[in-house]
């Protein structure tokens, strides 16, 4: 399996700019993840998704934050309008049935977004 | 307060030290404690778990659990270079983790 892939690796917009993040999780798992991770912060949860179904949006920090899931491979992270205050690394994560016992989350390698 | 209280170091040691990273907790209903392993620019790779207290070893790794305490611990022995990363410990909440801030680790030869 080629784990959770993530697109871009890297992004540099300006401010105000419309950004989308993309992620394919592991294929047959239930669960995905959207973690933003900056130094201030660490890592913090933003959404997670059971079954493209969204469960947990309360880590969303605005209403210029938006996340779908419109199958089982496929989910976006869109930020419009973008601010500099929003740069910061986007993980996204999946597992099979919440990462309990053995089943840890599994990472992509995330994208780096600088808003100018 | 926040949930998961983790040091951000940064801490260096020599090849060869014991290294002890730790993480405190408020939450006496987390039941899953997780290690995580971060190179950089990567994303973090579960390095380890342990269900309720106790220990549990892998290799060159031991991670700790005493929920009397809300205190877990991951040590490593004989430490690489190659061990060199940001060490996050994660808790399982009701319906999701729970992340440190996360320790750097630098292990110089």
């Amino acid at each position: 399996d080629a784990g959770v892939i993530q697109s871009p690796r890297h992004e540099v917009t300006e401010m105000g700019q419309e950004v989308t993040l993309r992620c394919k999780p592991i294929s047959g798992h239930d669960y995905l993840f959207w973690y933003r991770q900056t130094m201030m912060r660490g890592l913090e949860l933003l959404i997670y998704f059971n079954n493209n179904v969204p469960i947990d949006d309360s880590g969303m920090p605005e209403d210029r934050f938006s996340a779908k899931m419109p199958n089982a491979s496929f989910s976006t992270l869109k930020i419009q309008p973008s601010e500099p205050r929003d740069s910061a690394v986007y993980f996204c994560a999946s597992s099979l049935r919440q990462g309990i016992a053995n089943y840890g989350y599994t990472f992509g390698s995330g994208t780096r977004l600088t808003v100018v | 307060q926040k949930e998961v209280e983790q040091d951000p170091g940064p801490l260096s040691v020599p090849e060869g030290a014991i290294v002890s990273l730790n993480c405190t907790y408020s939450n006496s209903a987390f039941q899953y404690f997780m290690w995580y392993r971060q190179y950089s620019r990567k994303g973090p790779e579960l390095l380890m778990y342990t269900y309720s207290s106790g220990n549990k070893e892998d290799g060159r790794f031991t991670a700790q659990v005493d929920k009397s305490s809300k205190y877990i611990s991951l040590f490593i022995r004989d430490s690489q270079p190659s061990d060199s990363a940001t060490y996050l410990c994660a808790m399982r909440g009701t319906n999701k983790l729970i992340f440190g801030a996360g320790t750097r680790l630098a292990v110089h030869p």
